[in-house]
Parts: structure tokens; sequence; C-alpha cells
């Protein structure tokens, strides 16, 4: 597509729920990054995919946050029986590693509340 | 480590006045470096990015930023601010790894 899209964007859930958020990269980009931002804390890297799998997932706070990618486009975070401190937004990113145009494309994020 | 300091949390300026937005990094090697913006419930916008060679790169909007390595430092400038520019601003490090973010600075433009 011409940009990231990224859904829900806004998700209000009660703790200890599980939650699926959804990005889409734009079309040919190989590595897609998950970041998640909280309140005066800028973005904190959750994990990064090159094609389908996931050279480094360093970021994920617990074992909680899992996330996919298949065919190497879409790709789902999952976070397990949700805290109040995943209250964020959790927004996605892609980029051709391989252009010299290198740079992020970030898509509008998801609001996750949970109550 | 890689790190991103962006020391002023919040600046006002008023409409017309210049601006520089201050960033210092920590990284190994020669980084790439990058300026976005973020406006209220917007995702990040690319302002400009340095790789190699001149130092003082373009970016959209008007905006310009100066790579200097003995300082390790990337600083945003903007001649003549306008009140559109009104956001939160990130400066980013990295290469082959996942980009590092500063904590962002909110700029507040006044009439």
């Amino acid at each position: 597509g011409a940009g990231v899209s990224q859904s829900p964007s806004n998700k209000v859930t009660e703790k200890g729920k599980d939650v699926e958020l959804r990005c889409d990269p734009i079309s040919g980009h190989t590595a897609l990054y998950w970041y998640r931002q909280s309140l005066g804390q800028g973005l904190e890297f959750l994990i990064y995919f090159q094609g389908n799998s996931a050279p480094d997932k360093s970021g994920l706070p617990s074992d909680r946050f899992s996330a996919e990618r298949t065919g190497g486009s879409v790709s789902t975070l999952t976070i397990q029986r949700t805290q109040q401190e995943d209250s964020a937004v959790y927004l996605c990113a892609s980029s051709d590693r391989d252009s010299l145009n290198y740079g992020y494309t970030f898509g509008s994020g998801t609001r996750l509340t949970v109550v | 480590a890689q790190s991103v300091t962006q020391p002023d949390i919040h600046i006002t300026v008023s409409e017309g006045a210049s601006l520089e937005l201050r960033c210092n990094y920590s990284y190994g090697a020669t980084p790439y470096l990058f300026w976005y913006v973020q406006s209220p419930g917007q995702g990040l916008q690319l302002l400009l990015k340095y790789f190699s060679g001149d130092t003082l790169v373009q970016g959209i909007k008007g905006f310009e930023a100066e790579f200097k390595r003995s300082q390790s430092s990337f600083n945003l400038r903007k001649p003549s601010v306008h009140w559109s520019d009104a956001a939160e601003y990130f400066c980013a490090v990295g290469r082959n790894t996942p980009l590092v973010f500063g904590k962002g600075t909110r700029l507040s433009v006044i009439a």
C-alpha cells in the first residue's frame, strides 16, 4: 500500500484480556519494526523483523508479548493477559534496508488502554 | 551501547523566530542520524537524515541539521518558525540495528 497501516487505531481492553495489534507495511519493505510510545518516554523498541524472521526481539518487555510476521508482509503483535502498564501507543514502521533511500516509515499507531 | 539525548523536554518560541533543537548521541561507529516530527495524534514523519558526506543536510518544511562528529551532535534548525511547526520532535540514531530514539522535544509556538 501507499503507507504503513495499523489497526485498530484505538483499543480499550479489560485487564487480563489478550489483544492483537496489526501492522500492514509498505509493499516491498523487507524490514518491519514495532515500538511502544508511553507518555514522556519517547519510543521504546520492541521487536524487528527482516522478512519473516525476528533477528532482534530484545525489547519485548515480558513473555506476555509476542509477534509474528507472515508472507514477509503483515505483522501481528499480541499481548496476553494485559496489564495497566501496557497502556501506550504501539507504533509500527517499515523500511527497505537495501535502499539508498533508507529510512523508517511509521504508521499512525494503535492507542491501547487497559482498564 | 547506542543512546540519544535530547536535553530540552519543552521549548517555546515565537512565530517567526529561529529554532534550534539539540541532539547528542552515543554510537560506536559512524552513525546514520535522523530527525522525525510527530504532530498530535499522528505517526512520525521523517524530516531529514544524515548518512555521510556533507555534514549540513536539508530536509522538508525548511528544516536543516548539522552533523558534528567532534561533539557527537546532530542539532536541528529552522530560521523562521511557523505556528504549524508546533509538534514533538525526535532525534534517532542507528545503522545496522533498529533505530534508537531520544525522548523527544516538544515545541510550542506562540504568536
